[in-house]
């Protein structure tokens, strides 16, 4: 089946520092990926919708400047969380929506992030 | 407001009995459905997804919509501890984005 790699599963940084997480499709071209984040015992929270060669569409509350995406390829997008603070520290998941498999969401393994 | 609820749960269930996972939709134009099983600290994994009205067995794992009464479920016969998981329900809407329940979290005792 469809495979979605997401990198690193684990992190661990200092407050004001950034980081950036990868989300490739490994077997399949991805034109739409999406980042959520998730508290522990909550379900998802969609962050962004990112389309292949424009601009990530934001939910509302989530900060643009502050959770960076880059779509720059049909197998790869990136999140860069810029200047962390502790209440930044979740489960970040990425997804890609497979075209060749009936629009079917396949998620990454998923990155946890704690800020110090 | 939210547009897929469950029940948080937890559901419990005895080893070998059916566990019965229900989802409501508000989105009268939500087209499919999908169900995700999330083990603790895991990302989900897409179990089954649905479109038709009626029933959609796969194994141990039965989906059941009724656009009428804006629900969909999931069966899960023969129920074994590996099961134990949050369930995700999430609905597409427009633009093929997938909006998802708060997940209910069942527990199978051996």
């Amino acid at each position: 089946g469809a495979v979605v790699s997401q990198h690193p599963s684990r992190v661990i940084c200092k407050s004001g520092t950034s980081v950036k997480i990868e989300c490739r499709s490994l077997d399949f071209q991805a034109t739409t990926m999406f980042w959520y984040r998730q508290f522990p015992k909550q379900s998802l929270m969609l962050m962004a919708t990112s389309n292949e060669g424009s601009k990530a569409t934001y939910e509302q509350g989530v900060e643009k400047d502050k959770f960076l995406i880059n779509h720059a390829s049909l197998t790869l997008s990136t999140l860069t969380v810029t200047s962390a603070h502790p209440e930044d520290s979740s489960f970040y998941i990425c997804s890609a929506m497979a075209s060749e498999a009936n629009e079917k969401l396949f998620f990454g393994s998923g990155t946890q992030l704690s800020v110090l | 407001q939210k547009e897929v609820e469950q029940n948080s749960g937890p559901l419990s269930v005895p080893e070998g009995a059916i566990a019965s996972l229900n989802c409501t939709y508000s989105d009268r134009g939500s087209q499919s459905f999908f169900w995700y099983r999330q083990y603790s600290g895991k990302s989900p994994e897409l179990i089954m997804f649905i479109y038709s009205n009626g029933d959609k067995e796969d194994g141990r794992f039965t989906a059941q919509l009724n656009k009428a009464s804006q629900y969909v479920s999931l069966l899960i016969r023969d129920s074994q501890p590996s099961d134990s998981a949050t369930y995700l329900c999430a609905s597409d809407n427009a633009g093929n984005m997938l909006t998802f329940g708060g997940g209910t979290r069942l527990m199978v005792k051996p």
